[in-house]
This record gives structure tokens, sequence and C-alpha cells, in this order.
């Protein structure tokens, strides 16, 4: 067992460019869920997939956000035209379908810092 | 709509001494409830959780919890911390309908201080 793994762990970018988080998780794990932590805060839920379909987006989640889990193994998220706002930890999540354990299985998060 | 309070930000305590991290949670249906810590810079490790059964539940690093439904309340407890417990702690629900996902508190820095 790996674990969820997430690339970049930092990135630092400057406002307007675009920026794109890809997480691993566990593999035999069909769910994959992604949230955004601010300072001082918990994390807050942004979409999860089943398998290869996206199946909930928050409101949180803006039209300058998209994630996509193509083959229904890694995932990705892309930020366009980033924001200083979007400067948060983005943590990704997975889980087994079905598991009764309950419980998501975290990555160590990828921080975006907007200058 | 399902949310969970968190009642203290910050909690300092001396090591060796007891401490108790307060979650409160509202929902209309059956959830789940588990407790996660953080240390900087990490991703999120799951303490302990209850799903069903005793309302007593025992977590890794001598942590426990009781829920309580009457109150809505799942409140972490320790009999004797430790400075490696100094971390930020979250309370976290899951609704069976909805996917699966985790709704958490805004989370209780614990500052344990020699």
């Amino acid at each position: 067992d790996t674990g969820v793994s997430q690339d970049p762990r930092h990135k630092i970018t400057k406002r307007g460019q675009n920026v794109t988080f890809r997480c691993d998780p566990i593999s035999e794990h069909n769910r994959l869920y992604w949230y955004r932590q601010t300072l001082g805060q918990g994390p807050e839920f942004l979409t999860y997939f089943q398998n290869e379909a996206q199946l909930e987006k928050s409101r949180l989640l803006s039209d300058r956000f998209s994630a996509e889990r193509p083959k229904g193994s890694f995932s990705t998220l892309e930020i366009q035209r980033t924001e200083q706002g979007d400067s948060a930890m983005y943590l990704c999540a997975s889980r087994r379908q079905g598991a009764n354990t309950g419980e998501l299985f975290f990555g160590e998060g990828s921080r975006l810092t907007v200058l | 709509a399902q949310s969970v309070t968190q009642l203290d930000s910050q909690v300092p305590v001396f090591e060796e001494a007891p401490v108790e991290l307060r979650c409160n949670y509202s929902s209309s249906v059956s959830v789940y409830l588990f407790w996660y810590v953080q240390y900087p810079n990490q991703g999120l490790q799951l303490l302990l959780k209850y799903l069903s059964g005793s309302t007593l539940v025992k977590g890794i690093n001598g942590f426990e919890a009781e829920f309580n439904k009457s109150q809505t309340s799942f409140h972490l407890r320790k009999p004797s911390v430790h400075i490696s417990d100094t971390a930020e702690y979250f309370c976290a629900v899951s609704i069976s309908n909805q996917g699966g996902k985790l709704i958490f508190g805004q989370g209780t820095e614990l500052s344990v201080k020699p």
C-alpha cells in the first residue's frame, strides 16, 4: 500500500497563470475526492469521482477549476487564471466504494501560493 | 444541511495533563463520525471513527471519543498528552447517501507545553 500520492507538493505561481495538480489514489480505491484547505480552516469539499465519472461538484468549484479522472485511476485538478484567493492546500483523498470503514485516505496535499 | 462545529479553536495544555476537544454536529439522518489529526504541512491521518455499536471508541496514540446521540456530540479525549500530540485536530461527519464525502469542522489547534 503506497498511499495517496500528490504532485507537486508545493507550487508558487504568478496571478493569471494556470496550474495543474495530480493525485494518484490507492490502487484499489475507485472513489477519489478533492478538498481545499485554507490557513486555519478545515478542509472544504470540492468534488468527487467514482471511477471516471465526476458525480458531485461543490459550488466552491468555480468555472476556473476543472477536475478530471480520465481512466478512473489518477486525477488532475486544474486552476486557470489563478487568483490570490486560490492560495491554499489542495488535498486529495480516496476510498473504496462500498467499504464499510467509511474513512477517506488522504494524501499529503499540494500547497499553492499565488503571488 | 449537515454541519460540524468544533467549539474551541485553540486548546493549550501542559504535558501529561488530560485534554478534551469538543465537537458537535448537526444532521437529520444517521452519520458516521471521525477525528483526524494534521501535523504541519502534512495531510490528514485518521485517529478514530464511529460507525455503529459501542459509543466509546478508541483510536491511535491513546485517544478515545464518545458518541452522544442525544447531544449530537463526539468529543475527543486523552488522559495524558505528550509534546508530540501538538497538532491540528479535525472532527468530521460522513452522510451515507452523499457519496461518502466528509464534512469537516474548522479544527482545534492543540498545543502541548512542557
